[in-house]
């Protein structure tokens, strides 16, 4: 099965922008997702289809993808962004569905 | 309001067996392929297998294949994970989950609050 590559950790200031990626084979041919997920919660949709943002998801989430390449963007990121992020996108003819590794981002 | 409330998780020792169970309500349950992911303690989240609407067909990641069975009672709203000759790298949180955003419907991504699991001796 494919894998999806994401770096273990993310560290910014508040209100600097924070970029998130996501590789894999196959990206640039299927849709991918991203997750957040705080510390003893379940998982919310930040991003869908690649780059489109759900209803109640602030502004400054944004998603864009190249070739085989995801990135989450958090622009003038908070301390309340601070979380473990998660791409993920579906294979197998979209029977399975397979989540990288997760992104810590520290806001501080 | 969307509720999913997994139960049967436990300590039990490798090679034993669990069942779980994942009762829904406030959506269309009977509508909805339904998925477990599980993770384990400080790890990332992990598929274990998606049922359809209908229960006639299941998909499992390679490791848990043959080993573990999912199922649904659309009568009871009811998901299941039937967990047969369990291992240590089970050990994991296990939750059900409608994953929405891959059906085109990302504001109805619904998951339960988990329930654990901890294989050992």
């Amino acid at each position: 099965s494919s894998e999806l590559t994401q770096p273990p950790s993310v560290s910014v200031s508040p209100g600097q922008t924070a970029r998130i990626t996501c590789s894999g084979d196959g990206l640039d041919r299927k849709y991918s997702y991203w997750y957040q997920q705080k510390s003893g919660q379940a998982p919310v949709v930040v991003m869908y289809e690649d780059s489109k943002r759900p209803s109640g998801i602030p502004e400054r989430f944004s998603g864009s993808s190249s070739g085989a390449m995801l990135t989450l963007i958090i622009s003038e990121a908070q301390v309340e962004d601070e979380a473990d992020y998660y791409c993920y996108s579906t294979e197998k003819y979209g029977n399975h569905v397979i989540f990288g590794a997760g992104t810590k981002l520290t806001v501080l | 309001h969307v509720q999913l409330l997994e139960s049967g998780g436990g300590v039990v020792q490798p090679g034993r067996s669990l069942r779980l169970s994942c009762a829904a309500s406030g959506f269309s349950f009977n509508t909805s392929g339904m998925h477990w992911v599980r993770q384990a303690p400080g790890k990332g989240l992990e598929w274990v297998a998606v049922i359809s609407k209908d229960g006639s067909t299941e998909y499992y990641r390679e490791t848990v294949k043959g080993r573990f069975t999912v199922s649904r009672d659309n009568s009871q709203n009811t998901l299941y994970l039937q967990m047969d000759s369990l291992r240590p790298e089970d050990t994991a949180l296990y939750y059900c989950a409608f994953i929405g955003a891959i059906y085109g419907v990302p504001m109805e991504d619904y998951w339960g609050r988990g329930t654990l699991v901890t294989i050992s001796a």
